[in-house]
């Protein structure tokens, strides 16, 4: 059973575009949404985190906006660079037993941002 | 450290055979995760430890695969009787609280 489904697999963007990854949960126990990016060879790294008690966060050029009623998140990266070029991940957690933080990731999303 | 240490970098084992992966986690982190990914694919996770509790064995595979923590440093996991299916990155996370895992780079193992 995937918890998080994630689309799409892979995206490719312009320089100077915006890049657009949705994911979707299941379990309303969730209530923490973070993405990751990982670059070849290297483990993902904490791009950007949410909880559901607000619709969108914004740091630099990424966004999440989430709507709990869908129970969707997205990620949005503003003119995005070559730099930007890296597999996202979106995951989710829900506490459990008050100390279990274990989250569920997608699949995967491959963005290459052309130059 | 000032992030998370996996050890070896690479595997290359004949399959059959048991290996051993090594995660130094940060210094201070109660929690400690193992994930496997296997290529092009999301992370699996495999184990989860926190602190003196009971680990969260949920997502081993197998009666294969195992794995230990001392305490709140080193953790192994180990892999008996490998298999070609087994091939992957293994990546180890530790967390302080809620927000965020730190990823180590993983431990890519290829059973020939």
């Amino acid at each position: 059973q995937q918890q998080v489904k994630q689309s799409p697999q892979s995206l490719i963007v312009q320089k100077g575009g915006i890049s657009i990854i949705n994911c979707a949960y299941e379990n309303t126990a969730f209530d923490y949404f973070p993405w990751y990016q990982q670059f070849p060879g290297k483990g993902p790294a904490l791009l950007i985190a949410i909880r559901p008690d607000v619709s969108e966060k914004k740091e630099g050029r990424f966004t999440i906006s989430f709507n709990k009623s869908a129970k969707q998140f997205s990620l949005h990266i503003m003119d995005s660079q070559p730099g930007d070029s890296a597999t996202y991940f979106c995951a989710a957690s829900k506490p459990s037993g008050g100390s279990n933080y274990k989250l569920t990731f997608g699949k995967g999303t491959l963005l290459t941002v052309n130059p | 450290g000032a992030g998370v240490s996996q050890s070896p970098s690479n595997k290359v084992t004949e399959k059959g055979k048991d290996v051993e992966l090594r995660c130094d986690p940060i210094s201070g982190h109660t929690a400690l995760y193992w994930y496997r990914q296997r290529l092009g694919q999301g992370l699996e996770f495999l184990i989860y430890f926190q602190g003196n509790s009971a680990p969260d064995k949920s997502g081993l595979p197998s009666d294969r695969f195992s794995a230990e923590r001392t305490g709140e440093s080193v953790s192994t996991l180990t892999i008996q009787r490998t298999q070609q299916e087994d091939s992957a990155v293994y990546l180890c996370a530790s967390s302080l609280n809620y927000y965020g895992y730190t990823f180590g780079s993983g431990t890519r193992l290829t059973v020939v």
